[in-house]
């Protein structure tokens, strides 16, 4: 069974760097074809998808924001880990982490944390 | 980027009617298009992958269809259940981009 389980700060100052952890289990990130991304959802509004990273640590990061993005994994400790500088109110977010399952040559979404709400706010 | 327009935003619909949402990609995508719901409160969940391949476990009365630009995902009977809002991701290139949701309640 694969689960996936976000950490962090739940409020964060303006300028401030926000880091969060993805913890997962049942699949490894050493294995040949797994990834994992970040997603956020600002409240009422839509999905945006903000950075990837995968088995061979390749890591694939959103247009807007990818100067301020920065994506790394532990995999030993099963653990993918997001680093967003600069953090303004509008980043308020539930922030999600969710596996790429690959089938054949298509990739999507399969399993996902439960979100962890980060409100930017002085 | 590939940009991802759905309509309508919104819909009401009575239990036991068939509902329609459409996603158009700003480019073709083949059929690397998904779809996901999200109950309010809950984290997405895959319904449809590859357009048209419904995911393990999830009821025949959704179906996807589509290619090139233009994407359909169907739900053949409302049930009370299916209150959320409905968003198409394109596969086809990173970054990853997602509509901007459709959200279906009961009449």
């Amino acid at each position: 069974q694969v689960t996936l389980r976000e950490s962090g700060p739940a409020l964060v100052r303006p300028t401030q760097t926000l880091t969060l952890t993805c913890t997962f289990s049942g699949f490894s990130l050493s294995t040949s074809g797994m990834c994992v991304s970040w997603v956020r959802q600002p409240p009422g509004k839509a999905l945006e998808w903000l950075a990837r990273i995968d088995w061979d640590d390749d890591k694939y990061y959103s247009t807007s924001l990818k100067t301020r993005l920065t994506i790394s994994k532990d995999t030993s400790k099963n653990q993918v880990v997001l680093t967003m500088t600069n953090m303004d109110p509008v980043d308020t977010a539930t922030y999600y982490c969710a596996r790429d399952f690959w089938s054949g040559y298509y990739t999507y979404f399969d399993s996902w944390g439960q979100g962890t709400l980060v409100t930017v706010s002085s | 980027d590939i940009q991802m327009t759905q309509s309508p935003s919104s819909l009401s619909a009575s239990v036991g009617d068939r509902v329609t949402i459409t996603c158009r990609a700003s480019q073709s995508i083949s059929n690397y298009l998904n779809w996901y719901q999200q109950i309010p409160g809950k984290a997405p969940k895959i319904l449809i992958y590859a357009a048209s391949s419904l995911q393990s476990g999830v009821p025949s009365r959704f179906s996807g269809s589509g290619s090139g630009t233009d994407f359909t995902l169907a739900i053949s009977s409302l049930q009370p259940e299916d209150v959320a809002t409905y968003y198409c991701q394109q596969s086809y290139s990173i970054p990853r981009t997602f509509g901007q949701g459709t959200k279906v309640e009961i009449k």
